[in-house]
């Protein structure tokens, strides 16, 4: 199967920093990258799709301005929390399709103090 | 992206088949079924999917019966390392489409 990264695995940050997560595809090109959010005990919940070149469209609720999301190249999209808050704290998850199947990274898990 | 139900919670014995069922009576004519499963703080890893027909790798078996509205994923030789929650869903899939809807899915506990 196809493979992604993220990076990094944890972060740690003070409330009212920013926090950039990393999601790369290792052996194929992502037109389309997928950005996830999971709570403890709960499910994955999709926060936003990122388009190489084009704006993300982001799912209802999630607010674009606090979850900057940039695809400039193929094989690259970033996440940056701004003005992180303990409520952002949470386990952040990217993925990214070959044909009709979506791989995903390894997670982020970030706590905001 | 169909609806999903499976049960919240399965056990089974190391060595013994697991037998993962799903239902999805709603699910379109161009939707895949996939299974994918997830271990404690890591990201969900892809086991297995199919449309119409069964399929077979090394991680698992799809049974998806003929009218399509259940499948059922088979560990056929349960481990410690299989135990996780497993997630069924029902997806148009596509790498730039296919935005998938996680559910609740089936925590796994394989036991010695």
């Amino acid at each position: 199967g196809a493979v992604v990264s993220q990076h990094p695995s944890r972060v740690i940050c003070k409330s009212g920093t920013s926090v950039k997560i990393e999601c790369r595809s290792l052996d194929f090109q992502a037109t389309t990258m997928f950005w996830y959010r999971q709570f403890p005990k709960q499910s994955l919940m999709l926060m936003a799709t990122s388009n190489e070149g084009s704006k993300a469209t982001y799912e209802q609720g999630v607010e674009k301005d606090k979850f900057l999301i940039n695809h400039a190249s193929l094989t690259l999209s970033t996440l940056t929390v701004t003005s992180a808050h303990p409520e952002d704290s949470s386990f952040y998850i990217c993925g990214s399709g070959v044909r009709e199947t979506q791989y995903f990274g390894p997670g982020t898990r970030l706590l905001v103090l | 992206d169909a609806k999903t139900t499976q049960p919240t919670s399965m056990d089974c014995a190391e060595g013994r088949a697991a037998n993962l069922p799903c239902n999805h009576s709603t699910i379109s004519g161009n939707e895949y079924v996939y299974w994918y499963r997830q271990i404690h703080s890591q990201g969900p890893q892809y086991i297995i999917h199919g449309l119409k027909n069964n399929e077979t790798n090394e991680m698992a078996s799809l049974i998806i019966t003929e009218d399509r509205k259940s499948s059922t994923l088979i560990l056929p030789h349960a481990t410690l390392r299989d135990t996780a929650v497993y997630y069924c869903i029902a997806s148009a899939g596509g790498t730039s489409y296919g935005k998938l809807t996680f559910g609740q899915g089936t925590i796994l506990t394989v036991h010695p």
